[in-house]
């Protein structure tokens, strides 16, 4: 069975400019979860969708946002990029929000 | 209020020596996960405990949950310097449904 995929891998963008980021989950997963986990914070939670409903959602500006179609795939979003949003965003797949499997995440830099 | 604290936060050790990493909550939790993260790769799942009091081996990776389902400890035998990494214990505490992460402990094993 094919593991999370998340495209792409490296990012550079400059700061105002926006960002999406695809995430493609292990086949049967309906919960979506994205991170961001930078050296000084740890993994922070963003938001979950199951069956593209937002289900869960942490405690991010309106900037960061998502979505998850209907095959499950995600796409999480950040305008109006700042300096500090340079960071590795991971997506991970689940059957039911609990057990979570990986992807190798996107890496961000915003100069 | 972080529900997952994990201990120690950092430890570097000489290969072989025996090390024990703790995650601590006041919540129960039906289940823990523990992950191991590579610097720059996405966490990868390395254990579920689901029942109070189990105990998993995994080669020279020895987990445990609490009896009360409140704590869970990650002993690694004769650790090696692929051990080296960031291992967090993750799960859904009982009357949420938010999948949290703990602290992280970052391990480094010196050859």
């Amino acid at each position: 069975k094919a593991g999370v995929t998340q495209t792409p891998r490296y990012l550079i963008k400059t700061r105002g400019q926006q960002v999406t980021l695809s995430c493609s989950p292990i086949s049967g997963h309906r919960s979506v979860s994205w991170y961001q986990q930078t050296p000084g914070q740890g993994l922070q939670f963003l938001f979950e969708y199951f069956s593209e409903t937002q289900r869960n959602k942490g405690n991010f500006p309106g900037r960061f946002s998502g979505r998850q179609f209907s095959n499950s795939r995600s796409e999480m979003n950040v305008s109006t990029l700042e300096l500090g949003d340079s960071a590795l965003y991971l997506c991970a797949s689940s059957l039911r929000g609990d057990t979570q499997y990986f992807g190798p995440g996107t890496r961000l830099l915003v100069l | 209020t972080q529900l997952l604290e994990q201990s120690p936060q950092f430890l570097s050790i000489q290969e072989g020596e025996n090390l024990t990493v703790y995650c601590n909550s006041s919540s129960v939790f039906s289940s823990l996960q523990w992950y191991r993260q590579e610097p720059g790769e996405g966490p990868v799942l390395l254990v579920t405990v689901v029942t109070g009091g189990e105990v998993k081996k995994l080669k020279r990776l020895t987990f445990q949950f609490g009896d009360a389902r409140k704590d869970s400890s990650l002993h690694i035998t004769a650790a090696q310097p692929g051990d080296t990494g960031l291992y967090l214990c993750a799960g859904v505490a009982s009357g949420t449904y938010k999948y949290i992460f703990g602290t992280g402990t970052r391990l480094k094993v010196l050859a």
